[in-house]
């Protein structure tokens, strides 16, 4: 299957600084890209949709000067949280649509561990 | 009209039994229906997918058979393993839309 990467996998920042978080698809382009957040043993809650070139969709209740998403690649999409605070806490997931034969499938990457201190 | 409803919550099953996971959907517009495998720390990985114009796909030990008409999906794990212990999720979207609706889970323990 198609490969989706994430940068960094974990990463500790004070409360009120800016935090990036990088997501590649390594092997195809993603016009498409997605961004989700995951609370312990919880589904995963979608944030945004991401489209290269374009500005990102927000889902209803995200702040998006809080949450920005920049697409400007086909294999790049980057998730900076700024102002980040101890309820940012969180496991944030990006994933990536990749065409295929039959349409497509929706690949996920590893995750990024923010912890705000 | 979006959800997707799975169950059960959580599942024990011994090793060498089969796992049964289920999953429904209200909006009739889906037409892709995969299943991830989530392990603690990590990203969800897709592990077998279906569309509406068959009625059961088989990938080794993990099958999915779907219902159209009683808007009902579910996958199946056959000879289930210690090393299958995960939280699976289905989910459900259009070919042409937004993004996938999840399931809320299931945490599948096999007993060894």
């Amino acid at each position: 299957g198609a490969v989706v990467s994430q940068h960094p996998s974990r990463v500790i920042c004070k409360s009120g600084t800016s935090v990036k978080i990088e997501c590649r698809s390594l092997d195809f382009q993603a016009t498409t890209m997605f961004w989700y957040r995951q609370f312990p043993k919880q589904s995963l809650m979608l944030m945004a949709t991401s489209n290269e070139g374009s500005k990102a969709t927000y889902e209803q209740g995200v702040e998006k000067d809080k949450f920005l998403i920049n697409h400007a690649s086909l294999t790049l999409s980057t998730l900076t949280v700024t102002s980040a605070h101890p309820e940012d806490s969180s496991f944030y997931i990006c994933s990536a649509r990749a065409q295929n034969r039959d349409g497509y499938e929706q690949y996920f990457g590893p995750g990024t561990r923010l912890t705000v201190t | 009209q979006q959800q997707v409803k799975q169950s059960p919550q959580s599942l024990i099953v011994q090793k060498g039994g089969i796992s049964i996971i289920n999953c429904a959907y209200e909006n009739t517009a889906f037409d892709y229906f995969p299943w991830y495998q989530q392990f603690p720390g990590k990203g969800p990985a897709l592990l077998i997918a279906i569309r509406p114009d068959v009625s059961e796909k088989k990938e080794g030990r993990f099958t999915i058979s779907f219902n159209k008409s009683a808007k009902q999906f579910s996958l199946h794990i056959m000879d289930s393993q210690p090393g299958d212990s995960a939280t699976y999720f289905c989910a459900a979207d259009k070919s042409s839309g937004t993004a996938l609706i999840f399931g809320k889970g299931t945490t599948l323990s096999v007993s060894s």
